[in-house]
């Protein structure tokens, strides 16, 4: 499958902590959010997303900030499991052709 | 109800070769695109078709390039000649409406150019 995880970030965390992923957007006009988990020999899988008139979205175990003052976007990922071993993606929506501007991804490894 | 899929899983072609990727959407979903991740960078956009029309085809990296969607169903993305840069992860996905919404991803064609 894909070497997802090469020349990532990785965030290396205990089984049962919570899991904090940052990711930084560059498009002050972006007004939709989305994170996706991928999986080695899968592809995106959605998470959550946010738009822009929110700054906070919950999901199951999963929770979507946002800070539009300083573009910024973060993952939470409460009592993470083994499961939750992936490589993240933000991804940010600015416009009406439907593309989506994905970040470089975020390796996360759960340690058991 | 099947997911979306791409064949073949793994490509492994020499650089002046030719490729052809296929995707065969979710059944019903009008709007497909074409994504790419090469040199384990970030994931980008190449195309956007709502049924055999491109919509969207900005990300287009140049004319080696060509997608195509007969009939609206199956698409498929070939490149020719392929380079070396062109190795990478070939995603497609689909949506029932045109939306940026909850994309559903297939599993990727892992291409490799030696």
């Amino acid at each position: 499958g894909e070497n997802v995880g090469l020349h990532l970030p990785t965030l290396s965390v205990q089984e049962g902590d919570n899991s904090i992923i940052n990711c930084a957007y560059s498009n002050s006009a972006s007004d939709y959010f989305i994170w996706y988990k991928q999986e080695s020999g899968k592809g995106p899988q959605f998470i959550i997303d946010i738009r822009s008139n929110m700054d906070k979205r919950q999901g199951q175990r999963v929770t979507v900030l946002l800070n539009k003052t300083v573009k910024h976007l973060s993952l939470q990922i409460a009592a993470t499991q083994p499961g939750d071993s992936a490589v993240y993606f933000c991804a940010e929506n600015a416009d009406s052709s439907y593309k989506l501007i994905f970040g470089s991804g975020t390796r996360l490894l759960v340690r058991p | 109800e099947a997911g979306v899929t791409q064949f073949p899983s793994h490509s492994v072609i020499e650089k002046g070769q030719t490729v052809t990727l296929r995707c065969d959407p979710i059944s019903g979903h009008d709007n497909l695109y074409w994504y790419r991740r090469v040199m384990g960078k970030e994931i980008k956009f190449l195309l956007h078709f709502v049924k055999e029309s491109k919509q969207d085809e900005s990300g287009m990296p140049n004319n080696r390039f060509l997608a195509e969607r007969t009939g609206g169903t199956y698409s498929t993305l070939k490149v020719q000649p392929a380079e070396l840069e062109d190795s990478g992860v070939y995603f497609c996905a689909s949506s029932q409406r045109a939306t940026r919404e909850k994309l559903f991803f297939g599993s990727g064609t892992q291409l490799s150019v030696l």
